[in-house]
């Protein structure tokens, strides 16, 4: 089974903190996806990636930047944490296969609450 | 550019009722969909896509949805609604975008009473 973790389930921090969020995957996949969940607004795209070192802006980037020094490893990272980043952040990676329908696989989520 | 739309923001079904959650969608050529079902404080699971091979796809948990191109829908439905269902279920359609990315629906809340 494919397997993507997130390094927390719930952070608390504080306006102005400086935050990352962790993503490992274990199937070897070269894309990476950042997305957050907002009620009523579904699932946006932040950021992705298709390599290492390699990223691309998403539908919603302002406020965020993402790192990604190894292949099963993407991290999102809020420079400066705001009270309307509060949201739901899930990771998802797939294959790099030239295809509309490459499925993509799914962490459990990070619920951040920024005060 | 393509979106989809779920119709329904909330739906509630009785156990052992039948299930529909509804998804049209707009694309200018043929579109790959997907439903996913995320159940509370969990991530995305695929419940089934459309790859084109045939128009009733199957997926799990009893789960089917059509593709009918003609309505540019793609309806998941069951049969008979488990309590295990309630969850949230998402519509995506697949876009070409430097990679293939994803373009969710808004999602519907299923809710199933005993």
């Amino acid at each position: 089974d494919v397997k993507v973790t997130q390094s927390s389930r719930y952070l608390v921090k504080r306006t102005g903190e400086k935050v990352f969020l962790e993503c490992v995957q274990d199937m070897d996949h070269e894309n990476m996806f950042w997305y957050r969940q907002d009620p009523g607004l579904g699932l946006r795209l932040i950021y992705f990636s298709y390599d290492v070192k390699m990223k691309e802006k998403g539908d919603i980037p302002e406020g965020y930047s993402v790192s990604r020094e190894k292949k099963e490893r993407f991290s999102l990272i809020l420079e400066s944490a705001s009270t309307n980043q509060t949201s739901m952040y899930l990771c998802a990676s797939s294959f790099l296969i030239p295809s509309p329908q490459e499925t993509q696989y799914f962490g459990p989520g990070t619920r951040l609450l920024v005060l | 550019a393509q979106s989809v739309t779920q119709l329904d923001s909330h739906v509630s079904v009785s156990e052992g009722t039948p299930v529909l959650l509804r998804c049209n969608y707009s694309s200018s050529y043929s579109p790959s969909l997907f439903w996913y079902v995320q159940h509370p404080n969990k991530g995305l699971q695929l419940l089934l896509k459309y790859t084109s091979a045939a128009t009733l796809v199957k997926g799990i948990n009893g789960f089917e949805a059509e593709f009918k191109k003609s309505e540019t829908s793609f309806h998941l439905t069951k049969p008979s609604a488990h309590m295990s269902d309630a969850a949230e279920y998402f519509c995506v359609v697949s876009e070409l975008w430097g990679t293939y990315k994803y373009i969710f629906g808004t999602g519907t809340r299923l809710k199933v009473l005993a």
